[in-house]
């Protein structure tokens, strides 16, 4: 089955650029590797997703490798509002048999 | 209007209470999610309706019952839990059950089982 690893923490500086990874190495061809974060006593938020190519949008951007097998979660300057736990997801759809494939989480971080 | 709603937000009740959790979008998607998040874990699905059928249920105990009343509403009944049990509840909801599309999710139910 695929999974998901991510480091378990991570720190930043206010206004400095935060680069999150996810190792997915048994990702199979069709499945998406979504992102999400969850703030302290809020359900999770859709931070940015992806297939193949690198994705940008006002929240971050996603930087998938060639193979695949890794992605990194870059926000361009950290704010104090993105403290949060960081989630890498597989969204598999392999013969039909569709899952959702959540990593534990990085908890970021952010000094003033 | 892109907001999941949930009621209750916090729910006690005892092992031998029957109660519901409620989950209603208004942004017509056709895909619904049940999870269910201990602390300092990551959610754990539990149930995916796809345009009102049960697509997926994750070996979920019985003792939890999904219902889908039409594609706005999402409900969950429970019965004999057990303090295991005790978790924040999310309902998520996407445009359809496919890969690609981005989930939003409630704010979700902390629900205590005593």
């Amino acid at each position: 089955d695929a999974k998901t690893t991510q480091p378990n923490s991570m720190e930043s500086n206010e206004e400095e650029p935060v680069h999150l990874p996810c190792n997915h190495s048994t990702i199979s061809g069709t499945d998406y590797i979504h992102w999400y974060r969850q703030l302290p006593s809020q359900g999770p938020e859709y931070v940015i997703h992806g297939l193949t190519s690198n994705v940008n949008n006002r929240m971050a951007s996603l930087a998938i490798a060639e193979d695949r097998k890794s992605s990194t979660l870059i926000l361009h300057r950290a704010t104090l509002r993105d403290a949060a736990v960081y989630y890498c997801i597989l969204a598999s759809n392999a013969g039909n048999n569709r899952k959702l494939i959540w990593g534990l989480g990085t908890s970021l971080a952010v000094n003033p | 209007d892109t907001e999941v709603t949930q009621t209750p937000k916090h729910l006690v009740m005892g092992m031998t209470n029957k109660k519901s959790l409620k989950c209603e979008q208004h942004m017509g998607h056709r895909a619904m999610y049940w999870y269910k998040q201990k602390a300092k874990k990551p959610p754990e699905l539990m149930f995916v309706y796809s345009y009102e059928k049960l697509s997926i249920n994750e070996s979920v105990p019985s003792r939890f019952s999904p219902e889908c009343p039409n594609s706005s509403l999402l409900n969950l009944h429970l019965h004999a839990l057990q303090p295991e049990d005790s978790a924040l509840y999310l309902c998520a909801s996407s445009q359809d059950w496919v890969n690609g599309y981005e989930q939003y999710f409630g704010p979700g139910t902390r629900l205590t089982v005593t």
